[in-house]
């Protein structure tokens, strides 16, 4: 069973700290992975993808990918409340266009 | 807005009903994909096409039809649902690209579909 596994939360981190999210995931044919913020009711939108390990930046984001470790995570510098949502992780092998996503992590930034 | 629209946005059906779900992209992509989502579950993929042809249907049960015409339209036929078909259905759509490692999707704003 090919599976992406994020702990479903809720994570609260007070305004201005760094929220931390992370995602592991089995299947080793994984390539490239992606971190999508969902607000309650809405479509997910994507944030960034990776698929080179280390640090990828995109402003306040942060995409961390060790594949040796099979592990993604995501981190959010300055956290506002606007970025309570909740952020899923997916996963894709090479050559597919399938998806795997994970159940996704709420996130709750405290004014 | 990402470029791919969803109607309706509602919709409330019996078990009996026969309805359609219609997405259309405006982003040039050459795959669409249909997935549901429930709650407390992963998003679960049903359908996807690739250059029109359907290249993936994960078992999803025949009262699912999807079909796609061309390459910026895709609807999901529904004939018989049952209740725990209500979800929200949402639409992607994505470029494929030859190292495939960049396919990025974007989905639609969906369907909350209620089966009574």
């Amino acid at each position: 069973q090919k599976e992406v596994e994020q702990n479903s939360g809720p994570l609260s981190v007070p305004e201005g700290a760094i929220a931390s999210l992370n995602c592991t995931y089995s299947d080793r044919g994984s390539q490239s992975f992606f971190w999508y913020r969902q607000y309650s009711g809405k479509s997910p939108e994507l944030i960034m993808f990776i698929y080179s390990n280390g640090d990828k930046e995109d402003g306040r984001f942060t995409a961390q990918l060790n594949k040796a470790s099979q592990y993604v995570s995501l981190l959010i510098r300055d956290s506002q409340p606007s970025d309570s949502a909740t952020y899923l992780c997916a996963a894709q092998t090479f050559g597919n266009e399938k998806l795997t996503f994970g159940t996704g992590t709420r996130l709750t930034i405290i004014p | 807005e990402t470029g791919v629209t969803q109607t309706p946005r509602h919709l409330v059906m019996g078990m009996t009903n026969k309805k359609s779900l219609k997405c259309e992209q405006h982003l040039g992509h050459n795959a669409m994909y249909w997935y549901k989502q429930s709650a407390k579950k992963p998003l679960e993929l049903m359908f996807v096409y690739s250059l029109e042809e359907r290249v993936e249907n994960n078992s999803v049960p025949s009262r699912f039809s999807p079909e796609c015409p061309n390459s910026s339209h895709l609807f999901l036929h529904l004939h018989t649902l049952q209740p725990e078909d209500s979800a929200l259905y949402l639409c992607a759509s994505s470029q494929a690209h030859t190292d495939r490692r960049t396919d990025t999707q974007y989905f639609g704003p969906g369907t909350r579909l209620t089966v009574l």
